[in-house]
């Protein structure tokens, strides 16, 4: 069954700190890899998105790696804002005829001033 | 460009009536995508319309439809409204099929209350 698992489910750090969010998934065969963040209350913003191909995009403080042979992303984000407060959701397709999207459950990352 | 509007942005609604939502999706896009979140929960995909084609599907009861109309606007209805069905309803698009790489924008979302 096509899941994609996140991890952790909340987290909470100091403005200015670093964290990195992680992502497994069993999509297969696998196409793309997405992360997202959502404001509470709004419709979520795509940050990146990564092809099997790639191991490694960044966007701003936003860099996420992809090992796609052991099926695994991450989002690290660099030096945190408060308004980076917000949850993060990973979102992988499959490379089927009509590549429908698997969404993660999303962590929830809090930054405290 | 203007982005993705949705209308209206709030609605309430008492169980056993039934709702129609509206999208209007980028200029240009053909793929429109409906998501219902509910309150501390992830988005539940419910369908894909691509040229105003079904393409994906969620788990959601035959209660949930929509359809696409051939200037890529899409509608979705939720007929006999049941307490559950409260959430903010997310509609996103894409130039093409979401899943193929493209990236998906999305709209302010319609909250909608069953009482």
């Amino acid at each position: 069954k096509n899941q994609v698992e996140q991890s952790p489910q909340s987290l909470i750090i100091l403005e200015g700190k670093n964290c990195t969010l992680q992502c497994n998934y069993t999509v297969s065969p696998f196409s793309n890899l997405r992360w997202y963040k959502q404001d509470t209350g709004r419709g979520p913003v795509s940050l990146t998105i990564m092809t099997f191909s790639e191991n490694t995009k960044s966007n701003g403080r936003y860099t996420a790696t992809l090992d796609a042979d052991t099926k695994q992303s991450s989002l690290h984000i660099t030096a945190s804002q408060l308004s980076d407060s917000a949850s993060y959701i990973c979102v992988v397709s499959g490379r089927d005829s009509n590549y429908q999207l698997i969404w993660g459950a999303g962590t929830k990352l809090i930054i405290k001033p | 460009k203007a982005g993705v509007t949705q209308t209206p942005r709030y609605l309430i609604k008492t169980r056993g009536q039934q709702v129609t939502l509206s999208c209007s999706p980028i200029s240009g896009h053909r793929s429109v995508s409906w998501y219902q979140q509910t309150p501390g929960q992830g988005l539940q995909f419910l369908f894909e319309y691509f040229s105003e084609t079904q393409r994906n599907k969620g788990n959601f009861p035959g209660r949930f439809s929509g359809r696409q109309f051939s200037n890529s606007r899409s509608e979705m209805n939720v007929s006999t409204l049941e307490l559950g069905d409260s959430a903010l309803y997310l509609c996103a698009s894409s130039l093409s099929l979401a899943g193929g790489g493209n990236t998906q924008y999305f709209g302010p979302g319609t909250r909608l209350t069953v009482l």
